[in-house]
């Protein structure tokens, strides 16, 4: 069974900081991982999808990288700002579903 | 092109009733998965359906909860006789093809229901 941990569950940054968020699996076999963020009482909205044969993907300020065979994604966050004051979750795609992190809560100072 | 679309967005339910949950897929998708977020919980899979099959519903409770993707019309969340516990977030998301395969899911905005 696939678990999903992300690290840390929460953390307050001041803006401009660089945030990085960790996200860790126990199967590797996996198609691909996402990252989304979720902002409180709503939907998800997807960031970034790295498939599994893929190192990185990069949208704008975030960057998302995978190391498939140590069961690892970070989702880097350049110069944060308010704005991005949200959850952020991680999911990795088995078979016929999406396994979910319990999501890094995210709070920017401004 | 419309997104992924569930009504209602909030749902009030009494205890012992039941609740029905309607997902409408993205146009061109065949493939229906539905997630549950329970308060402090992260997203946990309920069940994934093709178009008058269901896949795999190794995640849903075994009584009270059922699903269907009928032919014609959105794909259907049932929870009967709901209890307080039901009281989460369900959301429904859909793909062009489903398994083993590559493809993204896209998830729509949500049913919140409550049980009083």
């Amino acid at each position: 069974k696939q678990e999903v941990t992300q690290i840390p569950a929460a953390l307050s940054v001041p803006e401009g900081e660089n945030l990085v968020l960790n996200c860790s699996f126990t199967d590797s076999a996996i198609y691909n991982l996402q990252w989304f963020r979720q902002d409180p009482g709503k939907g998800l909205t997807s960031l970034l999808l790295i498939q599994s044969s893929q190192r990185e993907q990069t949208s704008g300020r975030l960057n998302a990288s995978l190391d498939k065979s140590s069961g690892r994604s970070t989702l880097y966050i350049a110069a944060s700002q308010p704005g991005d004051s949200a959850t952020y979750l991680c999911a990795v795609k088995g078979n016929n579903r999406l396994a979910f992190g319990k999501g890094n809560q995210v709070v920017v100072i401004p | 092109n419309a997104g992924v679309m569930q009504n209602p967005r909030h749902l009030v339910r009494r205890r012992g009733q039941e609740a029905r949950l309607r997902c409408s897929p993205m146009k061109g998708h065949s493939h229906v998965y539905w997630y549950r977020q329970l308060p402090e919980e992260g997203l946990k899979f309920m069940v994934y359906l093709q178009k008058e099959n269901i896949i795999d519903e190794s995640g849903m409770p075994k009584e009270r909860f059922s699903a269907e993707f009928p032919k014609e019309g959105p794909s259907i969340l049932r929870i009967q006789q709901v209890v307080r516990g039901d009281s989460a977030a369900y959301f429904c998301a859909s793909s062009p093809i489903g398994q083993g395969v590559i493809y993204e899911q896209y998830f729509g905005p949500g049913t919140r229901l409550t049980v009083t």
